[in-house]
């Protein structure tokens, strides 16, 4: 199975800072990343698919980049409701999900 | 729109079955495939496997031996059954649909496992 590693587990940022969270692949997964916001007592919301697709309705804030084993997803001016744990998955063979990063205010 | 909404025992006893279903909306299950996936409290996510548009099935290989995915394209509903339960299957089971990304998600159901 392919692992995925997250970093950082945890990050405290302010309003308006420009955050990047990354995820690292046990073996190149050809661009089939993608990344979920899960609020708390909610279930995850596709953010951005492939690598850097935002998916319908996403802020254009919210922004993906990668390739090979290494993939970054970025916030470009954090907001307060952007509070929340983000999860990468990878497709390119079964699915497995990153451990998270937990993101709060600072 | 696009719905998924899970169903099923709240609590199940150490050793027995779990059965839940998924009743779905907004979508074919022949032209689409639906996945389960789930969360131990406070926890990360693990995909247990899913049935395709087909009606093909395919398992995290960990879970494979004890995991069961069906579907009644009539009813609009996709089955999980997973034997042999223990108190680390404790989770919030979430079904899912699976269109290139995991698009769409249910509200999940939490089932724990205790005598």
């Amino acid at each position: 199975d392919i692992q995925m590693t997250q970093s950082p587990s945890f990050l405290s940022a302010s309003v308006g800072e420009r955050v990047t969270l990354s995820c690292k692949a046990s073996q190149n997964i050809n661009k089939y990343l993608d990344w979920y916001q899960q609020k708390l007592g909610e279930a995850p919301k596709l953010l951005i698919y492939n690598t850097n697709n935002l998916h319908t309705g996403i802020p254009s804030r919210f922004s993906g980049s990668g390739s090979g084993t290494d993939y970054t997803l970025t916030i470009s001016s954090l907001q307060p409701e952007d509070v929340a744990t983000y999860f990468c998955l990878q497709r390119n063979s079964w699915p497995t999900f990153g451990a998270g990063t937990k993101l709060e205010l600072k | 729109q696009v719905q998924l909404k899970e169903s099923g025992p709240g609590l199940v006893q150490p050793s027995q079955t779990l059965s839940l279903t998924c009743t779905v909306s907004g979508f074919s299950l022949t032209s689409n495939s639906v996945h389960w996936v789930r969360q131990p409290p406070g926890k990360g996510l693990e995909w247990m496997g899913g049935i395709w548009g087909d009606g093909s099935t395919d398992y995290n290989s960990a879970l494979k031996s004890r995991l069961s995915i069906s579907r009644d394209t009539s009813k609009s509903q996709v089955f999980l059954k997973m034997n042999s339960l223990q108190t680390d299957d404790t989770a919030i089971y979430f079904c899912t649909r699976l269109l290139g990304a995991i698009d769409y998600w249910g509200q999940g159901v939490m089932v724990t496992v205790s005598s």
